[in-house]
């Protein structure tokens, strides 16, 4: 299957830093890439939809100038947590949407665990 | 915020045995749906898809049934192992837009 990769893995970081999370899908282009956000035991939630070359496409309810998104080239969106608070502790987990024909499937990263003291 | 105490659905299994997990979907007019498997820190792997003009597909040791009149999905796997031991997500989606996830079901295989 696909390869979609997440850097980095963990991090840790005081609070009112800015933490960036990197997704690169490493086998395909992905026009579209997906930002989710998931806390323990519970289902993903779908925070923005990253496209190449333009702008981001936030969910209700999530601040934009504080999850600031970046999809520069085909392989690569970031992620960057501003002014992280404890209450961003969680794991980020991408997905890169993948076209083959007719047919779309969203492949996932490993996921980005981020604790803020 | 999250509710404290609040579990995901579980389903214990002996290795061996067949697995069945559930999935009711919302939208009727859904046309894609996915079965993703999350080992406990790692992202969702994708583990078998079914169009909605399809009820059945299978793949090696799971089969997917889809049945739309009841908006319900099933995963079925096969002689399941402890490495089959994880969180199971369906997800949904219709036409172009972005995929809707279940709450999903914990598989525990007990050797």
């Amino acid at each position: 299957g696909a390869v979609v990769s997440q850097h980095p893995s963990r991090v840790i970081c005081k609070s009112g830093t800015s933490v960036k999370i990197e997704c690169r899908s490493l086998d395909f282009q992905a026009t579209t890439m997906f930002w989710y956000r998931q806390f323990p035991k519970k289902s993903l939630m779908l925070m923005a939809t990253s496209n190449e070359g333009s702008k981001a496409t936030y969910e209700q309810g999530v601040e934009k100038d504080k999850f600031l998104i970046n999809h520069a080239s085909l392989t690569l969106s970031t992620l960057t947590v501003t002014s992280a608070h404890p209450e961003d502790s969680s794991f980020y987990i991408c997905s890169a949407r993948r076209t083959s024909g007719a047919q779309e499937t969203q492949y996932f990263g490993p996921g980005t665990r981020l604790l803020v003291l | 915020g999250e509710s404290v105490g609040l579990h995901l659905p579980t389903l214990s299994v002996q290795e061996g045995d067949n697995s069945i997990i559930n999935c009711a979907y919302s939208n009727s007019a859904s046309d894609y749906f996915i079965w993703y498997k999350q080992e406990s820190g790692k992202g969702p792997q994708f583990i078998i898809d079914i169009r909605s003009n399809m009820d059945k597909r299978q793949g090696q040791r799971v089969t997917v049934l889809l049945n739309k009149t009841v908006k319900h999905l099933s995963l079925q796997i096969a002689a399941t192992q402890p490495g089959d031991s994880a969180v199971y997500f369906c997800a949904e989606i219709e036409g172009y837009s972005t995929l809707t996830f279940g709450k999903g079901t914990m598989l525990l295989v007990s050797p």
